[in-house]
């Protein structure tokens, strides 16, 4: 499978305990993108990368919450202290700039990992 | 008020019909216009993407933007129970990558 991977796909933890996640982007994609989904809600955008390269912030994405794409291929998302409100699906992305869709890049999105705070 | 507004419905509807989707925006920037499919527990997947406005379809699915209106519409044709998922709709405009997603749509369709 060629997609965009997450790992881990469930992540219980206590309130207070830190969180990392990890998404594997497709091969050769230049952008990765982080999301967030709470139930009944769309994705919520957090940050993206360009490489290794992070572009852009969310003003949700408070100061527990780090992301690093270290040499431009996976990315890691921790979340620190945890708190029952980070309850969510975090959405990874990636996509292909400077192709042949000019402006628009189709965002490919895995599957997801699912935090649980207790 | 959120920049994209849609009807979360649930939206329930027999085999064979014809399913009409909606999304209102407020951001007249937005250039790019997307509807994602997306099942219970997954990731959404793209159906169909428009650039500014018109019309695009591909096979039982027709995706409309106007931009004068700020209103996008996605129309199923047949529908059937495999098309069950909950629908997304979501905008960019020029610069960035960031999408903007609406509320999302729960669509079951009952054989």
């Amino acid at each position: 499978d060629t997609g965009v991977s997450q790992d881990p796909r469930h992540k219980i933890t206590k309130r207070g305990q830190n969180v990392t996640f990890r998404c594997d982007p497709i091969s050769e994609h230049n952008r990765l993108y982080w999301y967030r989904q709470t139930l009944g809600q769309g994705p919520e955008f957090l940050t993206y990368f360009q490489n290794e390269a992070q572009l852009e912030k969310s003003r949700l994405l408070s100061d527990r919450f780090s992301a690093e794409r270290p040499k431009g291929s996976f990315s890691t998302l921790e979340i620190q202290r945890t708190e029952q409100g980070d309850s969510a699906m975090y959405l990874c992305a990636s996509s292909l700039v400077g192709g042949a869709g000019g402006s628009y890049n189709e965002q490919f999105f895995g599957p997801g990992t699912r935090l649980t705070v207790l | 008020q959120k920049e994209v507004e849609q009807d979360p419905g649930p939206l329930s509807v027999p085999e064979g019909a014809i399913v009409s989707l909606n999304c209102t925006y407020s951001n007249s920037a937005f250039q790019y216009f997307m509807w994602y499919r997306q099942y219970s527990r997954k990731g959404p997947e793209l159906l169909m993407y428009t650039y500014s406005s018109g019309n695009k379809e591909d096979g039982r699915f027709t995706a409309q933007v106007d931009k004068s209106s700020k209103y996008i519409s996605l129309f199923i044709r047949d529908s059937q129970p495999s098309d069950s998922a909950t629908y997304l709709c979501a905008m960019k405009n020029n610069q960035g990558g960031k999408l903007i997603f609406g509320q999302g749509t729960e669509l079951s369709v009952k054989p």
